[in-house]
């Protein structure tokens, strides 16, 4: 693995149905982030967290929650879907500890929810 | 009001062109400040940070205004290879969270 992985690459979901996607970062960064980007909206926040243990609410948390139980993993998980949760799903990564704050983003899961 | 305001474009531009970007952000708190650019179907990645004194990297200069709470990029002799959105963004808050423009689309032309 060589930065963040995702995953799935693409899921097409019936809504109501419950989904988790999983985001794996090997750089040992201690913030990860869940962004959703919907079209003339830009990257909005969902949830993130700043260390293992630690999770917080972003701009946009409602229907979604997450869980950090160790530094590499960060799964974003859908209890139950609905159709406005149709987007493109962004998982990031930051190293809060140096002064440096660029965050690096993982390919993405484009999610479709029917 | 966004947090984040940007002209969406599109910017369509000539190889060898400049076109200056600008950029508007709503809270006086915003502590840091970059530029990311992202390939159509990509994941964005850091273009550039933002200091007060204006800095370039190459081709590329961007500016802030913290009076006029202001940032802007400049990309001169426009390649091919710029053809992308270019996402203005803000860090504020205790969190270091980033807020993102929805964007600036750039395609440069043969």
């Amino acid at each position: 693995i060589a930065g963040i992985t995702q995953a799935p690459t693409s899921q097409i979901l019936a809504a109501g149905r419950r989904m988790t996607l999983r985001c794996t970062q090997d750089m040992r960064h201690n913030a990860m982030y869940w962004y959703r980007q919907d079209l003339g909206l830009g990257l909005r926040l969902i949830h993130y967290s700043n260390t293992a243990g630690t999770t917080g609410k972003g701009e946009v948390p409602d229907g979604y929650s997450v869980s950090r139980a160790n530094t590499d993993d960060f799964p974003l998980t859908l209890a139950s879907a609905v159709p406005s949760q149709t987007s493109v799903y962004f998982c990031a990564s930051s190293d809060l500890t140096g002064g440096n704050n660029e965050q690096f983003f993982g390919p993405g899961t484009r999610l479709t929810v029917l | 009001r966004k947090e984040v305001e940007q002209d969406p474009g599109p910017f369509n531009v000539p190889e060898g062109a400049t076109v200056a970007f600008n950029c508007t952000y709503s809270n006086s708190a915003s502590q840091s400040f970059f530029w990311y650019r992202q390939d159509c179907r990509k994941e964005p990645k850091l273009l550039m940070s933002v200091y007060s004194s204006g800095n370039e990297d190459g081709r590329f200069t961007a500016q802030l205004n913290r009076a006029s709470q202001y940032i802007s990029l400049l990309i001169r002799d426009s390649k091919l290879s710029d053809s992308a959105t270019y996402l203005c963004v803000v860090l504020r808050g205790s969190a270091r969270q980033l807020t993102f423009g929805s964007g600036t689309q750039l395609t440069v032309l043969p």
